[in-house]
């Protein structure tokens, strides 16, 4: 059974600093991996989606890049901002025909001003 | 972008009573949708697949006869919490795709949050 994990579950660093949040799952035979957003009370925002041929994908200044092998993704910001300050949410697609989705926990980034 | 509107965001009910929510896909047309549900500080997990003109399917756990699922077109999709309980207070979340399996991005509502009091 494919198991998603992030890791820190929480992490909090000043403005201007880069930071990199961890995601691994227990199963490499994923399709895709995408990134959320979600900030509190609202639902998700799609950030970055990774096929399982790729080995990165950019967005302004977020890169999220995918090992398959090992079973990792990390997603990088770069230059962070408060505004950036959210739970970030990874989530597998291991092929099952309708399509949903496996997700982490999330990692709630706070970004001080 | 497409865009995934779902309604209401915040729904406060009394115990035994019904509450339906909506998810509408506003730009595009989606042949399945998901519906989850998630707990403070856990992952969103799947309740059920709901598919366009067909029986949703229910995640191991769900009860099909209290969450009613409904997917009468391609742009809207419905759960309806009957008898809602105290226990069943939580963030309902609906997803879809613009295209079936899953090498699309999965778009998402803005959530309902329903507090049963």
């Amino acid at each position: 059974k494919q198991e998603v994990t992030q890791i820190p579950a929480a992490l909090s660093v000043p403005e201007g600093e880069n930071l990199v949040l961890n995601c691994s799952f227990t199963d490499s035979a994923i399709y895709n991996l995408q990134w959320f957003r979600q900030d509190p009370g609202k639902g998700l925002t799609s950030l970055l989606l990774i096929q399982s041929s790729q080995r990165e994908q950019t967005s302004g200044r977020l890169n999220a890049s995918l090992d398959k092998s090992s079973g990792r993704s990390t997603l990088y910001i770069a230059a962070s901002q408060p505004g950036d300050s959210a739970t970030y949410l990874c989530a597998v697609w291991d092929g099952g025909s309708q399509g949903n989705l496996i997700f982490g926990k999330g990692t709630k980034l706070s970004v001080k001003p | 972008g497409a865009v995934v509107s779902q309604h209401p965001s915040r729904v406060i009910c009394k115990s035994g009573t019904s509450v339906k929510i909506e998810c509408r896909s506003l730009d595009f047309q989606a042949t399945t949708m998901f519906w989850y549900r998630q707990f403070p500080k856990q992952s969103l997990m799947l309740m059920a697949t709901s598919n366009e003109g067909s029986k949703a399917t229910y995640e191991q756990g769900v009860e099909k006869d209290k969450f009613l699922i409904n997917h009468a077109s391609l742009t809207l999709s419905t759960l309806t919490v009957t008898s809602a309980h105290p226990e069943d207070s939580s963030f309902y979340i609906c997803s879809a795709r613009v295209d079936r399996g899953g090498n699309s991005p999965l778009h998402f509502g803005n959530g309902t949050r329903l507090t049963v009091t």
